[in-house]
C-alpha cells in the first residue's frame, strides 16, 4: 500500500485566490513528482524534486511552484488561479530501495481543482 | 527520443475474459517498466513493476512480461471480473528521474 498523499482531494475556488495543494509521503522517497491531468488524457509532468532544496521543472510549463524543505513534504502552490488551471493534479513518490523495487512510482489519490 | 504506445485504446469484454494489453516502447534502454490502473477521477495504482533485468512478473491474476529487444511489454488479466473495468497504463522510466507514460487502455468487463 502506498503512503503517500494529497490534500485536499476537491478544490473548488474563484479566480485570483492563491492555493497550495499538499503533498506527504511517509515512505522516504528521494525524488518526489507532480504530474496534471485532464479527464480522459495524458499525464504532464510540471515539477519534480531529486531531494531536499532541489526542484526542476518539467516537460510542461506551468505557472504554479514547488518547493522542497523536507524530505516527505512536496507542495504546489499557484499565486493566483485562473479558470486554465482546472485540472486533476497527481503527486508521485520513488526511491531506490529496496533494491527490488528501485525506481516503482507510488501516486497519491490526486487533487481535482476547479477554478471559477 | 522515447516514445510510448498502448493498444488497444479502449476495450470492452464480457466477464470471466482472459485478456492480453500490448505497451510498446521505442527505446530499449530502460530502467524498468511499470503497469498502473486507474480508476476515474483517481490516482494511479501500482500493479506490477518488472525491472529492465527481469522477463516477468505476477500478482494474482496478473502477469506482465518484458521483451526489452522487441520493445514490448504485455499486461495479461486472467479471468476478467467487472471490477477490473479502468484504465491501464504502463510507464518505462527512461532516466534517473525520467518517467514516460502511455495513453492508456480503457477496459470495461461486462457482467
Amino acid at each position: 500500500e502506498a503512503d503517500i498523499y494529497q490534500t485536499p482531494r476537491y478544490l473548488v475556488i474563484g479566480t485570483g485566490k492563491k492555493i497550495t495543494l499538499e503533498c506527504s509521503q511517509t515512505m522516504g522517497h528521494d525524488k518526489m513528482y507532480w504530474y496534471q491531468q485532464d479527464p480522459g488524457m495524458e499525464l504532464h509532468l510540471i515539477h519534480y524534486s531529486y531531494g531536499v532544496n532541489s526542484t526542476e521543472k518539467g516537460d510542461l510549463s506551468s505557472e504554479s511552484t514547488v518547493s522542497r524543505i523536507r524530505t516527505e513534504h512536496f507542495p504546489l502552490t499557484l499565486e493566483s488561479a485562473r479558470p486554465s488551471h482546472t485540472s486533476q493534479y497527481l503527486c508521485a513518490s520513488t526511491g531506490e530501495n529496496p533494491v527490488r523495487n528501485a525506481g516503482e512510482l507510488f501516486f497519491g489519490e490526486g487533487s481535482r481543482l476547479t477554478v471559477l | 527520443k522515447q516514445e510510448v504506445t498502448q493498444i488497444p485504446a479502449a476495450l470492452s469484454v464480457p466477464e470471466g475474459e482472459n485478456l492480453v494489453l500490448n505497451c510498446s516502447f521505442t527505446d530499449s534502454a530502460i530502467y524498468n517498466l511499470q503497469w498502473f490502473r486507474q480508476d476515474p477521477g483517481k490516482g494511479l495504482t501500482s500493479l506490477l513493476l518488472i525491472q529492465s533485468s527481469q522477463r516477468e512478473q505476477t500478482s494474482g491474476r496478473l502477469n506482465a512480461s518484458l521483451d526489452k529487444s522487441s520493445g514490448r511489454s504485455t499486461l495479461y488479466i486472467a479471468a476478467s471480473q467487472p471490477g477490473d473495468s479502468a484504465t491501464y497504463l504502463c510507464a518505462v522510466r527512461a532516466g534517473t528521474y525520467k518517467y514516460i507514460f502511455g495513453t492508456g487502455t480503457r477496459l470495461k468487463v461486462l457482467a
